[in-house]
């Protein structure tokens, strides 16, 4: 089974990047999206296909996708950014989504 | 705009068996993937099995096959999560989550998640 390998945990400071990366085996050669989750609440997706924004998601996040990492890049992050953040991709090996075990941002 | 509203919570005995549901509004109901995904007390996300209620037969995740049924009702807009065999392992949140037109699409649309406690 696909294994995705996320840090634990980030912090970073208002105003500054944030960068969450997103490990897997030639991880490049599959489309990964992204979840946020805050303490309470349901899931939402922040990031679909590498690199696109559904709807209602702001500019200041984006993603990208390369060899074996993809990266959630949260710029000019703001305090309600704190969550934890999760990555998922299809393993079609398997016939099952497979998600990262995700990152606590946390912001200073 | 897609709503995904579910069942209120559970406390279930061991051994016993559970039936969360997932009613859908707004959109296209038939034509679009729901799947099941679970969160442990303070653990990461996990994937169960998904449905197209056009289509019918489910995907299911290795580790939950013979265990859970999903099924869908298309009359009431409803899909329904069954897990049997209980155990206290199974204490969770389980969100229902619609994606594109098949299971291997994203999650655009979460429901607001039930838990359940599994506890003697």
């Amino acid at each position: 089974s696909f294994v995705l390998t996320q840090p634990p945990s980030l912090s970073v400071a208002p105003g500054q990047t944030a960068r969450i990366s997103c490990g897997g085996n030639n991880i490049g050669t599959k489309s990964v999206h992204w979840d946020q989750q805050k303490p309470g609440q349901a899931p939402v997706l922040v990031i679909s296909y590498n690199s696109d924004r559904p709807s209602g998601i702001p500019e200041r996040f984006s993603g990208s996708n390369s060899e074996n990492t993809a990266t959630l890049t949260i710029s000019r992050v703001e305090a309600g950014d704190e969550a934890d953040y999760y990555c998922q991709v299809w393993d079609s090996s398997s016939d099952h989504w497979v998600f990262g075990g995700g990152t606590k941002l946390t912001v200073l | 705009q897609v709503r995904l509203l579910q069942s209120g919570a559970e406390v279930k005995k061991p051994g016993s068996s559970v039936k969360v549901s997932c009613k859908s509004s707004g959109g296209t109901f038939s034509s679009y993937a729901i799947s099941w995904v679970r969160q442990a007390p303070g653990q990461g996300l996990e994937w169960m099995g998904g449905i197209i209620p056009m289509f019918g037969p489910s995907k299911y995740a290795q580790k939950y096959q013979g265990r859970v049924t999903i099924t869908a009702d298309k009359s009431t807009f409803t899909v329904y999560m069954e897990l049997s065999s209980l155990r206290s392992e199974d204490t969770a949140v389980y969100y229902c989550a619609r994606s594109g037109g098949s299971v291997d699409t994203p999650m655009y649309n979460w429901g607001q998640g039930t838990p359940v406690t599994v506890s003697s």
